[in-house]
C-alpha cells in the first residue's frame, strides 16, 4: 500500500512565522505535489517536483517555497506566514506517467489544516 | 473559466437512491480521474478512465470523449458514501492535474 504522510494534521502559527510542512512517501515515486484546498476553490497546485532538487511552480506559488533533498521527502515552506495562507494543505505523489494522456494516479496524504493568526 | 466543471455542487439523497455526478472538461484533457474525499481530508483515487466505462462495487464511471463529459454513478447509495467527489484531468499530457471544485454528497439514512 502506498503511504503518504504529512508531519502534522493541525497546525496553528502566528503571522510572520516561518512554517515548514513536511511530506514523506514510501513508494519511491518521482513526482510529488503540494496543493492547498479552500472552500469553493477546490484543489490548487502550489508546487510540483519531478525529481530530487527539481521543482516547478504551480498555479499559486507566491509566498511559498519548496525543498526536495531526498526522493521520499518534499517540504513546503511558508517564508513569512500570513492570515490568507490559512488553509488545508495536501501533499501527493505519483510515478511519471506512461500514459499518452498524461498524469497518472496521485496518492494523497491526510492533509494539514494550517491556521495563521 | 475552469477547465474542469462539476455539477451539482451539492447533492442530498436518501439511502438507496441512484446518484449521478457530472463532470465536463475542456480541450487538452483526454482522460479523467474521479477522487473521493471524506470529512477529515484524506483523498483517495476511485477511477482513472480515458474511454468507456469502469465499475468498482456500487460505483460506475463513464466517459464520452467526443462530448468531453464524464459521469460518476453510485447505485444503492448508503450514508457511508457521503463525501466530496472530485473529478480531475491531466492537462495536455502533463504530469499535473486540473481539478474540479468538487461535489458534496450527503446520503441520509
Amino acid at each position: 500500500d502506498v503511504k503518504v504522510t504529512q508531519s502534522s494534521r493541525y497546525l496553528v502559527k502566528r503571522t510572520g512565522e516561518k512554517v515548514f510542512l513536511e511530506c514523506v512517501q514510501d513508494m519511491d515515486h518521482e513526482n510529488m505535489f503540494w496543493y492547498r484546498q479552500d472552500p469553493g476553490l477546490g484543489l490548487r497546485l502550489i508546487y510540483f517536483s519531478y525529481d530530487v532538487k527539481m521543482k516547478e511552480k504551480g498555479d499559486i506559488p507566491e509566498g511559498y517555497s519548496v525543498s526536495r533533498e531526498k526522493k521520499e521527502r518534499f517540504s513546503l515552506i511558508l517564508e513569512s506566514a500570513s492570515t490568507n495562507q490559512t488553509s488545508m494543505y495536501l501533499c501527493a505523489s505519483s510515478t511519471p506517467t506512461r500514459l499518452a494522456w498524461g498524469g497518472d494516479t496521485q496518492y494523497f496524504g491526510p492533509g494539514t489544516r494550517l491556521t495563521v493568526l | 473559466k475552469n477547465e474542469v466543471e462539476q455539477s451539482p455542487q451539492n447533492l442530498t439523497a436518501q439511502e438507496g437512491e441512484f446518484i449521478t455526478i457530472n463532470c465536463s472538461y475542456s480541450v487538452g484533457i483526454s482522460a479523467l480521474h474521479w477522487l473521493q474525499q471524506h470529512p477529515g481530508g484524506g483523498i483517495v483515487s476511485l477511477f482513472m478512465l480515458s474511454s468507456g466505462k469502469k465499475k468498482h462495487g456500487r460505483l460506475i464511471a463513464t466517459i464520452n470523449i467526443q462530448e468531453k463529459h464524464s459521469s460518476l454513478h453510485i447505485t444503492a447509495s448508503h450514508p457511508r458514501d457521503s463525501a466530496v467527489y472530485i473529478c480531475a484531468g491531466p492537462q495536455g499530457g502533463s504530469e499535473k492535474l486540473v481539478f474540479g471544485k468538487g461535489t458534496k454528497l450527503t446520503v441520509n439514512p
